[in-house]
């Protein structure tokens, strides 16, 4: 069955350093997103991706996060400058359509020190 | 600002057991109310329901979608240990597709 990848599972950084996270869709997939997961919160939107630009952003993708499609399978995530609340679960998701399920990938813990 | 609830937010019950849990809503422009079941990482898509489809069933589980309230019920009969998870509800509204608010989950624990 077709999934989401995303690799690394699990990254830790010191404060302030640039992190790449890293997510292969479901090769048909058109409609590309980014989630995150406070450790006890609930799931966030962060972004939304789609003909190769952002469709949607929340107030919490700010100037410091980028995503990028740069290539035709791969879809990342940068944070630029780290901080200690950035610390999360890291999600990614495609979906066929705009009207269709979200699946998921497995995630990329962050562990900012 | 959209808002999700999920009720209750844990629920221990034995194998065998049925399970009903709820999710209440609140969003803009209403398009679709998602369930998901996690276990360790990943969030895992049990239903998807719309105004063109309010009910769903996939072998023990079930799903409703109450347009009126605003609110979804999902039902687990005979549950067994492996039924043990965080079940997530999430709504799509607003302007853009995909964009989820999520609820903050009921975790459920089936003892044997």
């Amino acid at each position: 069955e077709p999934e989401v990848t995303q690799t690394p599972s699990h990254q830790v950084t010191q404060m302030g350093q640039e992190v790449i996270l890293r997510c292969v869709p479901i090769s048909n997939h058109l409609y590309f997103y980014w989630y995150r997961q406070i450790l006890g919160q609930k799931v966030e939107f962060l972004v939304s991706f789609y003909n190769n630009e952002i469709s949607e952003k929340s107030e919490i993708f700010d100037d410091q996060f980028s995503v990028e499609r740069p290539d035709g399978s791969n879809f990342t995530l940068k944070i630029r400058s780290t901080k200690l609340e950035d610390s999360a679960m890291y999600f990614c998701a495609s979906s066929p359509d705009s009207i269709g399920e979200l699946f998921f990938g497995e995630g990329s813990r962050l562990t900012v020190l | 600002e959209d808002k999700v609830v999920q009720s209750p937010l844990s629920l221990v019950v034995h194998e065998g057991d049925t399970v009903t849990l709820n999710c209440s809503y609140e969003v803009t422009n209403f398009r679709s109310l998602l369930w998901y079941k996690q276990e360790k990482k990943a969030p895992t898509f049990l239903f998807m329901l719309t105004s063109s489809g309010i009910e769903k069933k996939s072998g023990r589980l079930s799903s409703i979608l109450d347009k009126k309230e605003l609110s979804s019920i999902l039902n687990i009969t005979a549950t067994q240990t492996g039924d043990s998870a965080i079940y997530l509800c999430a709504v799509g509204g607003g302007t853009s597709y995909g964009k989820l608010t999520f609820g903050q989950g009921t975790i459920l624990t089936v003892h044997p």
